[in-house]
């Protein structure tokens, strides 16, 4: 296990269109945080889980975002009917626990056309 | 206002000379990070800290709590260190990050 995995690295796709990304935290950690950050701005907080439990949801993630963890290893992210708003590099980071060190995943990056 | 403030927002440099971006915060902080973001999107993290100064390699991060704000110095740039450079703090209530605005380094050969 070298770090967070997160898949796929880039998405295309059009409006209207449902996508899921994927993240695979480091096996140990059982916090798994997922942010999102548009061209020229810091990451914005989406939502956060420890081991499969969704504690804090941004008020970012409206009604067409949702995040699971059912089993407290990987995460996805589903956005439904797409728009173009959406398109921005989506990252997941994960943590061992509070006040320890974040790993970042690579991200996935989404185009909606 | 963001909790979080970092300067300079784009920062170019010749190759070889010392780098200081800074970072200030308003909310209270159980540590305080810097990340490196390459283009393309990964983040990589830097540094951890709640108190004093860390040390890795031609990086330097310091903090002063009773000042809220923390600096990142790079010592000797090298091209290879261009990057999106973020400043980041844990609070102490709350499970998420508070992230400055990156700051763009360029290093020129």
């Amino acid at each position: 296990d070298t770090g967070v995995s997160q898949d796929p690295r880039h998405k295309i796709t059009k409006r209207g269109q449902n996508v899921t990304f994927r993240c695979d935290p480091i096996s140990e950690h059982n916090r798994l945080y997922w942010y999102r950050q548009t061209l020229g701005q810091g990451p914005e907080f989406l939502t956060y889980f420890q081991n499969e439990a969704q504690l804090e949801k941004s008020r970012l993630l409206s009604d067409r975002f949702s995040a699971e963890r059912p089993k407290g290893s990987f995460s996805t992210l589903e956005i439904q009917r797409t728009e173009q708003g959406d398109s921005a590099m989506y990252l997941c980071a994960s943590s061992l626990a509070a006040n320890y060190g974040y790993t970042f995943g690579s991200g996935t990056r989404l185009t909606v056309v | 206002k963001n909790e979080v403030e970092q300067s300079p927002q784009n920062l170019t440099a010749q190759e070889g000379e010392f780098i200081t971006i800074n970072c200030s915060y308003s909310v209270g902080i159980s540590a305080l990070h810097w990340l490196q973001q390459h283009p393309g999107g990964g983040i990589v993290s830097l540094f951890m800290l709640s108190s004093g100064k860390k040390k890795h390699g031609r990086l330097i991060a310091t903090i002063n709590i009773q000042e809220k704000h923390s600096s990142l110095h790079i010592t000797a740039s090298h091209p290879r260190d261009s990057a999106v450079y973020i400043c980041a703090a844990s609070p102490n209530t709350g499970n998420q990050f508070y992230f400055g605005t990156g700051t763009s380094l360029t290093v020129i050969p």
